[in-house]
This record gives C-alpha cells, sequence and structure tokens, in this order.
C-alpha cells in the first residue's frame, strides 16, 4: 500500500513536504516516483529516487524547486516542494518502482493566494 | 527529454470492437540494457491509474488478456482485442528508457 499525505493549499512562493508512506512490500529494494496529475489534465511525471537514495532525477518543470528524498528506515517517501507556482496545483501521486507498476490514491496541492 | 505522442485522444468504442491506441517517440526507446521500458496504464474514472503492460508487451498480474501491448524502437500500440463497458476511462502510455514521459492520453467512451 502507498499512502500520500501532506496536501493542502499554500500561497505562491510558499513550500509544501509530501509524504508518502509505503507497507506490505520491501521499500528499500524499490525505486520510487512521484507523478502529478494536474485538474482535468494527464499525468506528468515529476521525479524519480533510486532505492538507496542515491540517486535522483527530476522534470526540468521543477528542478531547482522540488527535492525527492527517502527513509528506508520509515518506509517513506518525500517531496520537498518551494517556490510553488500556480500550474503546481494538482493531485500528487506517489508510484512504485522504475516503471511505476503500484500507485497511491495521491494528495492534493492547491497554489492559491 | 523524450517526447511521446499519443493518438488519438478521443476513442469512441462499439461494445464489442476492437480498439488501438498508438503512441510515438521522436527517438529510439531501447535502453543501453537491450531493454524497452515501454508501458500503458489504464485510469478508471476517479481511480488512480493501474498499469497494464510493461517492457512494450508484458501484461501485468490480473490484466484481462483482451489487452495486448506491440511495437519497438520508437512505435508502440495498446490494442483491446474487444472492448467491453469495464474499459471506459483514461489510458496512458508512459516510456521509462530515459524516465521518464507521459503520452497526452486517450479517453476511450463507449458509442
Amino acid at each position: 500500500q502507498l499512502l500520500e499525505s501532506g496536501g493542502g493549499l499554500v500561497q505562491p512562493g510558499g513550500s509544501l513536504r509530501l509524504s508518502c508512506a509505503a507497507s506490505g512490500f520491501s521499500f528499500s529494494s524499490y525505486a520510487m516516483n512521484w507523478v502529478r496529475q494536474a485538474p482535468g489534465e494527464g499525468l506528468e511525471w515529476v521525479s524519480v529516487i533510486s532505492p538507496s537514495g542515491t540517486a535522483t532525477n527530476y522534470a526540468d518543470s521543477v528542478r531547482g524547486r522540488f527535492t525527492v528524498s527517502r527513509d528506508n528506515s520509515r518506509n517513506t517517501l518525500y517531496l520537498q516542494m518551494n517556490s510553488l507556482r500556480d500550474e503546481d496545483m494538482a493531485l500528487y501521486s506517489c508510484a512504485r518502482d522504475w516503471h511505476a507498476d503500484y500507485w497511491g490514491q495521491g494528495t492534493v496541492v492547491t497554489v492559491s493566494s | 527529454d523524450v517526447v511521446v505522442t499519443q493518438s488519438p485522444l478521443s476513442l469512441p468504442v462499439t461494445l464489442g470492437q476492437p480498439a488501438s491506441i498508438s503512441c510515438r517517440s521522436r527517438q529510439s526507446l531501447v535502453h543501453s540494457d537491450g531493454n524497452t521500458y515501454f508501458n500503458w496504464f489504464q485510469q478508471r474514472p476517479g481511480q488512480s491509474p493501474r498499469r497494464l503492460i510493461y517492457k512494450v508487451s508484458n501484461r501485468d498480474s490480473g490484466v484481462p488478456d483482451r489487452f495486448s501491448g506491440s511495437g519497438s524502437g520508437s512505435d508502440f500500440t495498446l490494442t483491446i482485442s474487444s472492448v467491453e463497458a469495464d474499459d471506459v476511462g483514461l489510458y496512458y502510455c508512459m516510456q521509462s528508457t530515459s524516465c521518464c514521459t507521459f503520452g497526452q492520453g486517450t479517453k476511450l467512451e463507449i458509442k
């Protein structure tokens, strides 16, 4: 199971940290992704982190503003989002594995003044 | 970034008829390890995406065999051999060879 949390309302320029709690599988053995879906729009890949956390990658749209991390001792994935923009407003979901074989339900991020 | 172009964006289909969705990339999606990491997802209304196909043509566990994936290099197709009412929703392709890019999505509806 993947359970996201941490979404909410934030002003433009603000920050938010999302969490994804994993259970039922060996979390430390899997890469993990963040994917977002803006209202009425398609899926957009955001970021990926290797099983150990030593390798990360980001979409150009968030690089330099978002940071992905993980705590394998807590079976938890994180996404630190800074300098939030209107266009970051979306449902953010975590997905297991390099190739996104299993997804959580997501947490909603609203960016508005 | 790798661009993936998906078509059609809307797909009205009669129950029991076949349906096909295409995705094309401007570059080859063959990984240096020799695999092609191309995936298909289904998103039913109000639900999270569910992966149907991985590595071009491998069905995930529990996916009905009416779903099949094919293609190579930069040109890929998802085929539903006989559409059922349960298949209504959005379908996305995703390349994870050079992580990662989604197609624009195809809305499948019943005529």
